[in-house]
């Protein structure tokens, strides 16, 4: 199985200020023959269930606040929110859809400094 | 809109069965591939099946495979888990899911409310 590793677990940042969440593979996601790479972000926040943000490692769900984005190909993988918004306290989750099974990472929990 | 709707979840005994249903609107439910994934409580996400939008094509979770079955009618737009011989570690909220894509494999773009299944004596 393909395993997700994700950094930090929880982070607290201050309003308006930069977050960023970090999602590893252990092998690569990125299949040759479209160059896409199988991963998304997922938010969770309490109480609900989760909430596609980001698919193929960078494009944007419709409806999404273009201040988050996803980048990195292969292994390595970065979900950034520019400026926080107290709305963006949540889970975070990446997936890869790759291979099955599909495997999502433990999670990383957004809080508010 | 779309909407997935689960019931079916509740409290059994060890070794004992439930189905799960997800009655689904607001899309073509015979286009897409359908999933169930689990979250037991205060834990992250666990995918535990997918089924190919013809139904063709099963896959499972190792922890679930020769105990649950995935399936569709495509002609009630519903999805169903049938759950047997479960344990303790099922335990979970169940959320129907609906990928983006027809065939496998892709994100998650729509998701139910979840179903809480409790497996205790």
């Amino acid at each position: 199985d393909i395993v997700m590793t994700q950094s930090p677990d929880s982070l607290a940042v201050s309003l308006g200020e930069r977050a960023t969440i970090n999602c590893k593979s252990s092998q690569s996601i990125l299949y040759s023959s479209n160059n896409e790479n199988y991963l998304g972000w997922y938010q969770q926040k309490p109480g609900q269930p989760p909430k596609l943000l980001i698919y193929w490692a960078s494009t944007r769900e419709s409806g999404v606040p273009d201040r988050f984005s996803g980048s990195g190909s292969g292994t390595d993988f970065t979900l950034t929110i520019s400026s926080l918004q107290a709305e963006d306290v949540a889970v975070y989750y990446c997936q890869q859809y790759y291979r099955s099974p599909p495997t999502f990472g433990q999670g990383t929990k957004l809080e508010i400094k | 809109e779309v909407q997935l709707l689960e019931s079916g979840g509740g409290l059994v005994q060890p070794g004992g069965s439930l189905r799960l249903s997800c009655v689904a609107s607001g899309f073509t439910f015979s286009t897409y591939a359908m999933t169930w994934v689990r979250q037991a409580p205060g834990k992250g996400l666990e995918w535990v099946s997918t089924l190919s939008n013809s139904g063709d094509n099963t896959y499972y979770a190792d922890s679930v495979k020769g105990r649950f079955t995935i399936s569709r009618d495509n002609s009630k737009n519903t999805l169903y888990l049938q759950m047997n011989s479960l344990r303790a570690e099922d335990t979970a909220l169940y959320y129907c899911a609906k990928d983006r894509m027809g065939g496998v494999w892709s994100a998650i773009d729509y998701w139910g409310q979840g179903t809480l299944v409790t497996v205790s004596s």
